[in-house]
């Protein structure tokens, strides 16, 4: 079964970096996720996408504080210079025919 | 731009109807797949249905398969979302989401659909 795990929380200090972290369900580690950001009160926005090998793809407008990597079943969320803004939820999401599989949510709190 | 606006939220007696609305622009629509995504409040994201460019295919998983019905309308730029047998665990923000290379790259601001007598 396409199961995609986070951590429930996370918390790094204003200016500080970050990485969130995404695991892929065993039998499925070469599956490319997304990261999405979900501020206070708004719907999700698209960050990037990060394949098996690292590479990633982001969005429109997506800083350059983003970054994607990855490491066997692991697909990571890098944001350094940490802002404010970046308090939010996090999801990573992945996709099969058809249908769409999102993690459980890290909630990042800026101190 | 891309912009989704969907529409049609409120709240509904469990058992009863909802028709949600999602007006796409910014983008040529008979393009893309889009999908449905739902939040249940103070809750994480779960997909609620996939329809396919041309209208087909139609995927739904098992908690909403047989209550919901996923259509679009092209020539409008419109997906909807039919909701029937409604119940208090469907309580949500709905969200459409255009659908590009397996993910989600676009995401509406979400509708809120409240079940409850």
């Amino acid at each position: 079964q396409l199961v995609l795990t986070q951590s429930p929380s996370a918390s790094a200090s204003l200016g500080a970096s970050v990485k969130l972290t995404c695991t892929l369900s065993s039998g499925h580690r070469s599956y490319a996720i997304a990261w999405h950001q979900q501020q206070p009160e708004k719907g999700p926005r698209y960050l990037m996408k990060v394949n098996n090998d690292g590479s990633h793809n982001k969005g429109d407008g997506i800083p350059d504080r983003f970054s994607g990597s990855t490491s066997g079943a692991e697909r990571y969320l890098t944001i350094s210079s940490l802002q404010s803004e970046d308090e939010a939820d996090y999801y990573c999401q992945t996709w099969g025919t058809g249908l769409w599989v999102f993690g459980g949510g890290t909630k990042l709190t800026v101190l | 731009e891309v912009q989704l606006v969907e529409s049609g939220g409120g709240l509904v007696q469990p058992g009863g109807s909802l028709r949600l609305s999602c007006a796409a622009s910014g983008f040529t629509f008979n393009n893309y797949e889009m999908n449905w995504v739902r939040q249940a409040p103070g809750k994480g994201l779960e997909w609620v249905s996939y329809i396919g460019s041309g209208g087909s295919p139609i995927y739904y998983p098992d908690s909403v398969r047989g209550r919901f019905t996923i259509s679009r309308d092209n020539a409008k730029n419109s997906l909807y979302l039919q909701m029937n047998s409604l119940r208090a665990e469907d309580t949500a923000v709905y969200y459409c989401a255009r659908r590009y290379s397996g993910y989600a790259d676009y995401w509406g601001q979400g509708t809120l659909v409240t079940v409850s007598s």
